[in-house]
């Protein structure tokens, strides 16, 4: 079964550029949630998706949007890109009805550099 | 609004040392609240969770219990080895959302 899968890797993007990043949530999970983590920092909620719609937000400016397709999988959409954008970009899988000590699984991130 | 406050790193222990990572927490209602581990490059892992007061979480050697008159969360291993070295994250979910909260996160180098 595999877990929260992430692409790609790594991404060099200059500023005022747009980028996309993806998401597979783990088997069964119907929830994805997007992270930022800036270098030395706990991460930070972007936004949730369930049912293809955005659930929950975070404090993030509209720059950031998202998606998610019927298969639960998601993408996060970012543009115009800043020099503050850099950060490592996590995504988390749930089950919207899970009860409340079950936790999120998170993938292994993409490190966003913007030059 | 929730958040947590960790004790400010790096920490740095010898192999067999005991280990505390203080977490407090500020939420409403009752939340479940969690530590999570970041080895270096990778993704963060699940630790030990705890959802209810007086809970006690254990995981690897680590345990921690949910004290909710004093809301805090602490971190504790009897015997630390090289390989625990990582990031520390504490971190909560309301019982209303999903979302997680963290905390800044500290660093532990273990030394031989």
């Amino acid at each position: 079964d595999a877990g929260v899968t992430q692409s790609p890797t790594h991404l060099i993007k200059t500023r005022g550029q747009q980028v996309t990043l993806r998401c597979s949530p783990k088997s069964g999970h119907d929830t994805v949630s997007w992270y930022q983590q800036a270098l030395g920092q706990g991460p930070q909620f972007i936004f949730q998706y369930y049912e293809e719609e955005e659930r929950q937000r975070g404090n993030f400016p509209d720059r950031f949007s998202g998606h998610q397709f019927p298969n639960y999988s998601s993408e996060l959409n970012v543009n115009a890109l800043l020099l503050g954008d850099s950060a490592l970009y996590l995504c988390a899988s749930s089950f919207l009805r899970a009860q409340a000590g079950d936790t999120q699984y998170f993938g292994p991130g993409t490190r966003l550099t913007v030059l | 609004g929730n958040s947590v406050t960790q004790m400010e790193g790096p920490v740095t222990l010898s192999e067999e040392a005991f280990l505390t990572i203080n977490c407090t927490y500020t939420a409403t209602g009752y939340p479940s609240l969690f530590w999570y581990v970041q080895y270096p490059g990778e993704g963060l892992q699940l630790l030990l969770k705890a959802t209810k007061a007086d809970d006690k979480g254990s995981n690897k050697g680590f345990e921690a219990t949910y004290r909710k008159e004093t809301t805090s969360f602490h971190l504790e291993k009897g015997s630390v080895q090289v390989s625990d070295s990582a990031v520390y994250f504490c971190a909560l979910k309301s019982d209303y959302g999903q979302n997680f909260v963290f905390g800044p996160g500290t660093r532990l180098s273990v030394l031989p």
